[in-house]
C-alpha cells in the first residue's frame, strides 16, 4: 500500500493562488468521495482543512477549496497569505476501514 | 472542549513493545458513536496512519502494521491506547492520537499535540 503521490513543494507570492495535486489509485482515491486535507504548520499536529473531497469545517477560511478528478484530488488555496505556509498531507479511505496518507506537499509564501 | 493527550515511554529497545495512551477529556468516549486513531510521522517524514477504533471495540489497522499493533480502550478511565510489538529503528516517530467521525477516521477532527517515542538501545 504506498502513499498517496503529492508534490514535495509548490510555492506562491502573496495573494497568488496554488494547487496542490494528490494522486492515488482507482482503489482509493478513484473509488470514493472520502478524501481529507490536512495543514500542519513546523512543530504542530495536522488540522483538516477539507474533508469528503471538497467540504470545509467551520473555521477554514473559503480560501481553501477542494476538488477531484479520476484518481487524483487537488487543494487550491487562493490569495495567499503568510499564515498558509506549511505542509499539507491528503488522505483516501482505502476500503475496509483503512486510511492512506500523501507525503506531504511543503507550501512556501515567497 | 475537546482535548486528547498522548503518554508513555519516549525511548523504547528494539525488538520491545511501545505502549501510548490517550487520555481524552471534554467529552466522553463511551457517549457518542465516534471512531479513534493513532497516527505516527517518523522525524522530518510523512504520516502514517496505523489504526483505529470504533466506540463499540471494531478495530481496524494499517495492512503493513497488523501483525504487530493493537488498539484497545478503558472506557473507565476514558482513554484509548496503542501497543506496537517487536519494534525497530523505522518505529521511531512521533506518535498522534486523534478522534475521527462517526463513520470512521477518514476525517481526523481532533488530535493530540503528539508524542516522540525513538526506538534505540
Amino acid at each position: 500500500q504506498s502513499a498517496l503521490t503529492q508534490p514535495p513543494s509548490v510555492s506562491g507570492s502573496p495573494g497568488q493562488s496554488v494547487t496542490i495535486s494528490c494522486t492515488g489509485t482507482s482503489s482509493d482515491v478513484g473509488s470514493y468521495n472520502l478524501v481529507s486535507w490536512y495543514q500542519q504548520p513546523p512543530g504542530t499536529a495536522p488540522k483538516v482543512m477539507i474533508y469528503e473531497v471538497s467540504n470545509r469545517p467551520s473555521g477554514v477560511p473559503d480560501r481553501f477549496s477542494g476538488s477531484k478528478s479520476g484518481n487524483t484530488a487537488s487543494l487550491s488555496i487562493s490569495g495567499l497569505q503568510a499564515e498558509d505556509e506549511a505542509d499539507y498531507y491528503c488522505s483516501s479511505y482505502t476500503g475496509s476501514n483503512s486510511v492512506i496518507f500523501g507525503g506531504g506537499t511543503k507550501l512556501t509564501v515567497l | 472542549q475537546l482535548q486528547l493527550q498522548e503518554s508513555g515511554p519516549g525511548l523504547v529497545k528494539p525488538s520491545e513493545t511501545l505502549s501510548l495512551t490517550c487520555t481524552v477529556s471534554g467529552d466522553s468516549i463511551s457517549s457518542r458513536s465516534y471512531f479513534w486513531g493513532w497516527i505516527r510521522q517518523p522525524p522530518g517524514k510523512g504520516l502514517e496512519w496505523i489504526g483505529s477504533m470504533s466506540q463499540s471495540g471494531s478495530t481496524y489497522y494499517n495492512p503493513s502494521l497488523k501483525s504487530r499493533v493493537t488498539i484497545s480502550v478503558d472506557t473507565s478511565k476514558n482513554q484509548f491506547s496503542l501497543k506496537l510489538r517487536y519494534v525497530t529503528a523505522a518505529d521511531t516517530a512521533v506518535y498522534f492520537c486523534a478522534r475521527g467521525s462517526p463513520t470512521g477516521t477518514t476525517t481526523l477532527n481532533n488530535w493530540g499535540q503528539g508524542t516522540l517515542v525513538t526506538v534505540s538501545s
